[in-house]
């Protein structure tokens, strides 16, 4: 099974700011078949970023994803107040999926 | 549009069977594309994917590891939906747990990605 770590547990920015948001495998991720989501208090995750670096459906540009094999990035430019939230990766493989722990993107 | 709804109870009882159905709006349990899933969240496990369901033809279930001997995933055609049940349930058990549809984000490709999930069932395993 991949385990994918996520850091860092908890990042403090501002509006207005960039936030990068780190997703490492135990294992290369085939095909880059590494997905991004946004989770908010109350709510299911949301898919943001589908195969690494595609937005999904209604995402803003300001979200942009990057990586290959072990090492995968979530960027996020210009923090909007409506961002702050917690991100998680997800990856599948031999027909199981695993999620990371997650970063908590706070307001400083 | 595709939506997902949960229903079932909150509360369970250690050693009994956890059941929640999750029933598809807009879409189909046995189209021969997506796969149906169930997902749980709990605070000491994180996100943790349970099992599929899918039909290619035929029906096909996948459970992880961790559950495997507990789980039946069922499909029921005639009402649109599909069942989660999770036996010999204990404290661990208690999350909250998800249904979501897992769709191939290339032509041809994987089941890689969850892109539409139920409302969320927050289920306490409580005697």
């Amino acid at each position: 099974e991949i385990v994918l770590t996520q850091s860092p547990g908890t990042l403090s920015l501002s509006p207005g700011e960039r936030a990068t948001l780190s997703c490492r495998a135990s294992q290369s991720v085939s095909s880059s078949y590494l997905a991004w989501y946004q989770q908010k208090p109350g709510q299911a995750p949301r898919l943001l970023i589908y195969r690494a670096s595609s937005r999904a459906t209604g995402i803003p540009d300001r979200f942009s994803g990057s990586g290959s094999g072990t090492d995968f990035t979530l960027t996020i430019r210009r923090l909007e107040p409506e961002d702050f939230a917690v991100y998680y990766c997800q990856q599948y493989g031999n027909s199981r999926y695993t999620f990371g722990q997650g970063t908590k993107l706070e307001i400083k | 549009q595709v939506q997902l709804q949960q229903s079932g109870p909150g509360l369970v009882k250690p050693s009994q069977t956890l059941s929640l159905t999750c029933a598809i709006s807009g879409d189909s349990v046995s189209g021969d594309s997506p796969a149906w899933n169930w997902i749980r969240q709990s605070p000491s496990r994180g996100l943790e994917w349970l099992g599929r369901t899918y039909y290619r033809s035929k029906w096909y279930n996948d459970y992880a590891v961790s559950v495997e001997s507990r789980i039946t995933i069922n499909p029921d055609t005639s009402k649109n939906q599909f069942s989660l049940q999770l036996n010999s349930v204990t404290p661990e058990d208690t999350a909250v747990y998800y249904c979501a549809r897992a769709i191939r984000s290339l032509p041809g490709g994987i089941l890689d990605v969850f892109d539409i999930w139920g409302q969320g069932t927050l289920v306490t395993v409580f005697s």
